[in-house]
């Protein structure tokens, strides 16, 4: 299978700063990138899904000025959560995705904790 | 709009047993993708087994199989053989056509005992 990198695994962060995340596809080239949030003892919760190059699109409900992605290149994406409060408090994975395949890989996750 | 019910929150298994998790969903596409995912403690997402919409013939693998009743639209998992290690969360999802975006059931938890 895909080998999909997170980083960092864990972060605490205090409210009002930002946090970067890193995704990278490590051996294979992802033209679209899809960002979860999961929450304890709940489904992924699709957030966002990025083009390569493209402005993301986000889902209903998510506000795009406080989850920043970035898809510069087809192994990086990043999210950065912007002045973060304690309900952004999550689990979000990444999820790259390569054209004409259908099937998904998922980052090992990036566990959020904001104080 | 696509829909996925996994309608059993939690279920337990003796070990060496055989456990069925059950899934259904909702669309009025033809052709689609469906998948179980395992989220064990690490919260790593693994893909357990997928199945073809087009294929009438159910996804095996090792011990993992699928029933998949298209007309009924319930695409259940069984576990053979439950060994401790199949403790994880699993979750259902259906691939929705053209959007390559993935629908996820609430998921259900699954605990092996010995």
């Amino acid at each position: 299978g895909a080998v999909v990198s997170q980083h960092p695994s864990w972060v605490i962060c205090k409210s009002g700063t930002s946090v970067k995340i890193e995704c990278r596809s490590l051996d294979f080239q992802a033209t679209t990138m899809f960002w979860y949030r999961q929450f304890p003892k709940q489904s992924l919760m699709l957030m966002a899904t990025s083009n390569e190059g493209s402005k993301a699109t986000y889902e209903q409900g998510v506000e795009k000025d406080k989850f920043l992605i970035n898809h510069a290149s087809l192994t990086l994406s990043t999210l950065t959560v912007t002045s973060a409060h304690p309900e952004d408090s999550s689990f979000y994975i990444c999820s790259p995705f390569q054209a004409g395949d259908y099937e998904q890989y998922f980052g090992p996750g990036t566990r959020l904790t904001v104080t | 709009a696509q829909t996925v019910t996994q309608s059993q929150p939690e279920m337990s298994v003796q070990e060496a047993e055989t456990v069925t998790l059950s899934c259904t969903y909702d669309t009025s596409e033809n052709n689609y993708y469906l998948f179980w995912y395992k989220q064990p403690p690490s919260r790593q997402m693994i893909l357990v087994i997928r199945q073809e919409a087009y294929k009438q013939q159910n996804a095996t693998e090792n011990r993992f199989s699928v029933n998949f009743q298209k007309a009924a639209k319930s695409f259940s998992l069984k576990i053979s053989d439950s060994q401790l290690g199949d403790t994880a969360m699993y979750f259902c999802a259906f691939l929705r056509p053209n959007t390559d975006k993935l629908i996820f059931g609430t998921g259900t938890r699954l605990q092996v005992f010995p």
